[in-house]
């Protein structure tokens, strides 16, 4: 079956613009999460959809924003783009029932980079 | 405040000897612990993982071991091999499910 895929692989911004990132979760999957990896933090949570509601919220600025559709598909919206927001965003999927960590599948990323 | 602490960045490793990562946790509240293994470009995947209940799970090559007093987790890989050169991460979990990371470890094996 098809994994979790994330669009675009790789993206070039400028400080200022916004950007909207996508991912699909496995078939039958109703949660996505979203994680930012960059060097020095590791992966830090974003937020949490599931059922096309935002269930759980990490600790970032009020620029990071994102939305699930009918479908289960998510996407991330970042506004304001800055320097430090380039790093590889991972989004992951699960059942979302139960533990949510049981079958978490992580996707291949989107690498963003602002000039 | 980090929550789950991996405070060695790298490790280097002859091939065939034992690789120990280490991972410190201090939220009494997290009672699943999970490793992922990162290689460049890719996503994480899921290595292997443990119940606060258990003190040790394996699964091949791969055993970690909990103890829960010293809020501590280590995964031991024996014998290593240069395909597990990557980025690990210690992860955990509690009964809500979210999952807090660790700033991951890079793993070096040499042949």
């Amino acid at each position: 079956k098809a994994g979790v895929t994330q669009t675009p692989r790789y993206l070039i911004k400028t400080r200022g613009q916004q950007v909207t990132l996508s991912c699909s979760p496995i078939s039958g999957h109703r949660s996505v999460s979203w994680y930012q990896q960059t060097p020095g933090q590791g992966l830090q949570f974003l937020f949490e959809y599931f059922s096309e509601t935002q269930r759980n919220k990490g600790n970032f600025p009020g620029r990071f924003s994102g939305r699930q559709f009918s479908n289960s598909r998510s996407e991330m919206n970042v506004s304001t783009l800055e320097l430090g927001d380039s790093a590889l965003y991972l989004c992951a999927s699960s059942l979302g029932q139960g533990r949510l960590v049981y079958g978490y599948t992580f996707g291949s990323g989107t690498r963003l980079t602002v000039v | 405040d980090q929550q789950v602490k991996q405070n060695s960045p790298s490790l280097s490793v002859q091939e065939g000897r034992i690789s120990i990562l280490n991972c410190d946790y201090t939220n009494s509240m997290f009672d699943y612990f999970l490793w992922y293994k990162k290689y460049p470009a890719e996503g994480p995947t899921f290595l292997i993982s443990i119940s606060s209940i258990k003190d040790k799970n394996e699964d091949g090559r791969f055993t970690v071991f909990l103890n829960k007093s010293a809020k501590h987790l280590s995964l031991h890989i024996v014998p290593s091999q240069p395909g597990d050169s990557a980025v690990y991460f210690c992860a955990a979990s509690d009964s809500l499910g979210k999952l807090t990371f660790g700033k991951g470890i890079t793993l070096s094996v040499r042949p």
